[in-house]
């Protein structure tokens, strides 16, 4: 099966630019999360779409984040406007059922954002 | 809210000897520990997990034992590989929530 894609793989934006990510689940997928490794650090997480509702968002850093999952099917993360802090590599995930029951997630790739 | 350290952050072996990577973990509720491992330029990729009702499991080369009472997991590997480089994560999550806390992740060099 088609694993989870997201769009772009690399990103270079100027500090005050506006940058939108892609995530593509897998297929049948209702739970989608966005997380992101700053250099060196944890993964951590940003939020979790049930379909296209956000089911918990606590992790998002501020309100130049939105995330959006328009029809359940694929999200877009957008910043805006991007800042130095902001950069890193932004994971998306999904899964059948919520992972904090023990469900596997399956990752995408990761898109690399360098704000300069 | 849960807090998850992992050591050591780089780690070198010559091949065919045996890896351990150690997690700890903060909040007694966390129930589930799954491991990901990500080669360079790839995706993170589920390879073992456990639950908190078992000791320990084993899937041919890899192995993970898991302390309830002193809050610790680890990630054993036995007869490494050059494949087996890659970056490991460790990851602890519980019932009520939903969502994967992760360590800093293990960088792992298997030496040919």
């Amino acid at each position: 099966e088609a694993g989870v894609t997201q769009f772009p793989s690399h990103s270079v934006i100027e500090k005050g630019q506006t940058v939108t990510l892609r995530c593509d689940p897998i297929s049948g997928h209702d739970n989608l999360y966005w997380y992101r490794r700053v250099m060196g650090k944890e993964i951590k997480f940003l939020l979790h779409f049930v379909k296209e509702s956000k089911q918990d968002e606590s992790g998002m850093p501020n309100n130049r984040f939105l995330a959006e999952r328009t029809g359940g099917t694929y999200s877009t993360l957008k910043v805006q406007p991007a800042e130095l802090e902001d950069s890193g590599v932004y994971f998306c995930a999904s899964s059948q059922a919520p992972t904090g029951v023990g469900t596997e997630a399956f990752f995408g790739q990761g898109t690399r954002l360098t704000v300069v | 809210g849960e807090n998850v350290e992992q050591h050591p952050s780089t780690l070198s072996v010559q091949e065919g000897d045996s890896a351990v990577i150690k997690c700890t973990y903060s909040d007694s509720a966390s129930n589930y520990f799954p491991w990901y491992k990500q080669e360079l330029g790839k995706r993170p990729q589920l390879i073992i997990d456990i639950r908190s009702n078992v000791g320990e499991k084993k899937d041919q080369r890899i192995a993970v034992t898991l302390n309830k009472t002193a809050k610790h997991f680890s990630l054993h590997i036995t007869e490494t590989q050059p494949e087996d480089s890659a970056v490991y994560f460790c990851a602890a999550s519980k019932n009520t929530g939903n969502q994967f806390y992760f360590g800093t992740g293990t960088s792992l060099t298997v030496i040919p």
